[in-house]
């Protein structure tokens, strides 16, 4: 079975720029959350799909929005880019909107999005 | 707001020795808790949780211990070996509009041979 995918590996963008980030979930996942990580911190949560819908959000402003296809694969789209954007973006997937939080969820490698 | 704190940046063990990365959170609602592995380029692995209803979880060379009262979790590794060298991660869920889950900073875990 395949992991989770996410590309870009890398990106640089300018300030106020849009940005979208792609993830394809593991085979049978259909819950998606995406994750900011900042440099020496841990991974803060930004939102999570279940079934193509939001069902929940962390504390990021609106310009964070996101898609997620009926083959459960996941955009995280950025609007109006900030220098403090700059960050490691994390997918994570599991089988299960509850499942990620008992069995643990599985993450991709991250986008490396940076704002000059 | 910082719901879950990893107050130790690093730490540093002998091969064969006991691991203890420790993890407070101030929550009360969260009602699981796990701990992740992060090496270099890479996601970070799932490696164990426990349920806010149980006090103790095992899992081969892995332990988690929750006490409740103290909102302090801990995770043990023993025997320590070279290849456990990496950043862990203490995390914590709470179903509130959806489940969330808030992770601590994080403990660099250095296993010397």
């Amino acid at each position: 079975e395949t992991g989770v995918t996410q590309s870009p590996t890398h990106l640089i963008k300018t300030r106020g720029q849009q940005v979208t980030l792609r993830c394809s979930s593991q085979s049978g996942h259909n819950t998606v959350s995406w994750y900011q990580q900042a440099l020496g911190q841990g991974p803060q949560f930004i939102f999570q799909y279940y079934r193509e819908e939001e069902n929940g959000r962390g504390n990021f402003p609106p310009r964070f929005s996101g898609l997620q296809f009926p083959n459960y694969s996941s955009e995280l789209n950025v609007n109006a880019l900030e220098l403090d954007d700059s960050a490691l973006y994390l997918c994570a997937s599991s089988p299960g909107q509850g499942a990620g939080v008992h069995y643990g969820y599985t993450f991709g490698s991250g986008t490396r999005l940076t704002v000059v | 707001d910082q719901q879950v704190k990893q107050n130790s940046p690093s730490l540093s063990v002998q091969e064969g020795r006991i691991s203890i990365l420790n993890c407070d959170y101030t929550n009360s609602m969260f009602d699981y808790f796990l701990w992740y592995k992060k090496y270099p380029a890479e996601g970070p692995t799932f490696l164990i949780s426990i349920s806010s209803i149980k006090d103790k979880n095992e899992d081969g060379r892995f332990t988690v211990f929750l006490n409740k009262s103290a909102k302090h979790l801990s995770l043990h590794i023993v025997p320590s070996q070279p290849g456990d060298s990496a950043v862990y991660f203490c995390a914590a869920s709470v179903k509130s509009g959806g489940f969330k889950t808030i992770f601590g900073a994080g403990t660099r875990l250095f296993v010397k041979a």
